[in-house]
């Protein structure tokens, strides 16, 4: 069964630090991968996404992710955090079953130290 | 262009009681979906469709129902509502490429409590 793993429920940068959350898939078909960011009382937002073109992939306020098949992993990064990066981030998959679900990773709230 | 609308925003049920959640989408996606939200738990599926009249279980359908009568519209309704549908719910939509979701579009979320 196909699955996305987020390492880490909680993530502390300091301003200014390097941003790295981890998210690893697991899928019998070449995935269709995406990250997605939600603030507080909000509804989620597309960051970014992979659909097999580039594997580095650059998406809204600075992230980027990179597809790695041999590690099963799309990593986001963003070189400096900024306090609005503050928020809960999600990686999501699609379905390999039929395509039209998707399946998302727990989440990893990321808390931007002054 | 309002995207996806879901209304009410908040609610406070009785156990026992229903309610319907209201979904409306103005990209003319002919995917959509609910989930609910749980803290530490991510999003669970509960129901999506892939259009009009069409609709199919999630990963927790249980104690809740949908319809899709329209592309634009799609309503879950919860019966006999009871403490553990206490959570927050979303509504998504998105369009397909060759019959593969693309990226979804969210709702602002109903926030549920159960009394």
């Amino acid at each position: 069964a196909q699955s996305v793993t987020q390492l880490g429920s909680h993530v502390s940068v300091s301003e200014g630090a390097l941003v790295l959350l981890r998210c690893n898939y697991s899928s019998s078909v070449p995935p269709y991968l995406f990250w997605y960011v939600q603030y507080p009382n909000q509804g989620l937002q597309l960051l970014l996404k992979y659909t097999s073109a580039a594997t580095l992939v650059k998406g809204i306020n600075g992230f980027e992710a990179e597809f790695k098949k041999s590690e099963t992993s799309f990593h986001l990064t963003k070189p400096s955090a900024h306090m609005s990066d503050a928020a809960e981030y999600f990686c999501a998959m699609t379905d390999s079953g039929g395509y039209q679900k998707v399946t998302f990773g727990t989440g990893t709230k990321l808390q931007v130290i002054p | 262009n309002a995207g996806v609308t879901q209304t009410p925003k908040f609610r406070i049920l009785k156990i026992g009681q229903s309610m319907t959640l209201q979904c409306t989408q103005d990209m003319n996606h002919n995917y959509m979906y609910w989930y609910r939200q749980d803290p530490g738990m991510g999003l669970k599926l509960i129901y999506y469709s892939v259009g009009a009249g069409i609709t199919d279980k999630g990963e927790v359908p249980n104690g809740y129902n949908v319809s899709r009568s329209t592309t634009e519209d799609f309503p879950l309704r919860l019966e006999l509502a009871a403490p553990s549908q206490t959570s927050v719910y979303f509504c998504a939509s998105s369009y397909s490429v060759s019959g593969r979701s693309w990226e979804q579009f969210f709702g602002p979320g109903t926030r549920l409590t159960v009394l």
